[in-house]
């Protein structure tokens, strides 16, 4: 298993502004992702973080609203940029387990409440 | 990715079974079957996953069709702690449906 932190916990945010969550792993993973759980609903993949490349992007999420860095293989950062209310949400970061079942371990989130 | 269908919400009674069914048609034969769970206020956690054979761990089982077009996830005995939204995924892309959210009574 691996043990994941984010950065911050929470944070209420002005509209117009950008937020950087942070995600740490306490063991090297080649592959992180970031994903999106809106007010009660499901999760929802945003990307995909492979360190010393460019972030792969679902469909709806584009590089400029959610810019992400992945500077080495124990940390990833996703941007939530020009914030709107409709960007209220938890994000969550994971990380492929090792073996070949590619079971992910999730971090505890970082609540985003932008008013 | 396999499409799922399952219950929106469940409720069990404490220290009794709790089957929660996943029905995944369209699974290729290669993917596996995983189940999570999101106890509130927490990030998902791994509770089992399988790909033809049924599967046991410490904390809970998992029953798959021979066709392997639904499986079952099986806690033996709930318990409050129990109570949380649990996701059936087969594939290897993660896509999360609704779940189904689990209550547990004392």
């Amino acid at each position: 298993s691996a043990v994941i932190s984010q950065k911050p916990s929470r944070d209420i945010c002005q509209r117009g502004t950008s937020l950087t969550i942070q995600c740490q792993v306490d063991s090297q993973v080649t592959m992180m992702f970031w994903y999106r759980q809106q007010p009660g609903q499901s999760l929802t993949l945003i990307a995909t973080a492979n360190q010393g490349s460019e972030a792969t992007y679902e469909s709806g999420f584009v590089i400029d609203k959610f810019p992400i860095s992945r500077p080495n293989l124990t940390f990833s950062t996703l941007t939530v940029s020009n914030m709107s209310p409709e960007d209220s949400s938890i994000y969550l970061c994971s990380v492929e387990g090792r073996g070949r079942f590619e079971t992910q371990y999730f971090g505890p989130g970082t609540r985003l409440l932008v008013l | 990715d396999a499409k799922t269908t399952q219950p929106n919400s469940m409720e069990s009674n404490e220290e009794e079974p709790v089957h929660l069914p996943c029905n995944h048609s369209t699974i290729s034969g290669t993917d596996y079957i995983h189940w999570y769970r999101q106890l509130p206020s927490q990030g998902p956690e791994y509770v089992i996953h399988g790909l033809t054979s049924n599967v046991n761990n410490r904390m809970a089982s998992l029953a798959i069709a021979e066709d392997r077009k639904s499986s079952t996830l099986i806690l033996h005995r709930a318990t409050l702690r129990d109570a949380a939204v649990y996701y059936c995924i087969p594939g290897q892309n993660f896509v999360f449906g609704p779940g189904t959210r689990l209550s547990v009574l004392p």
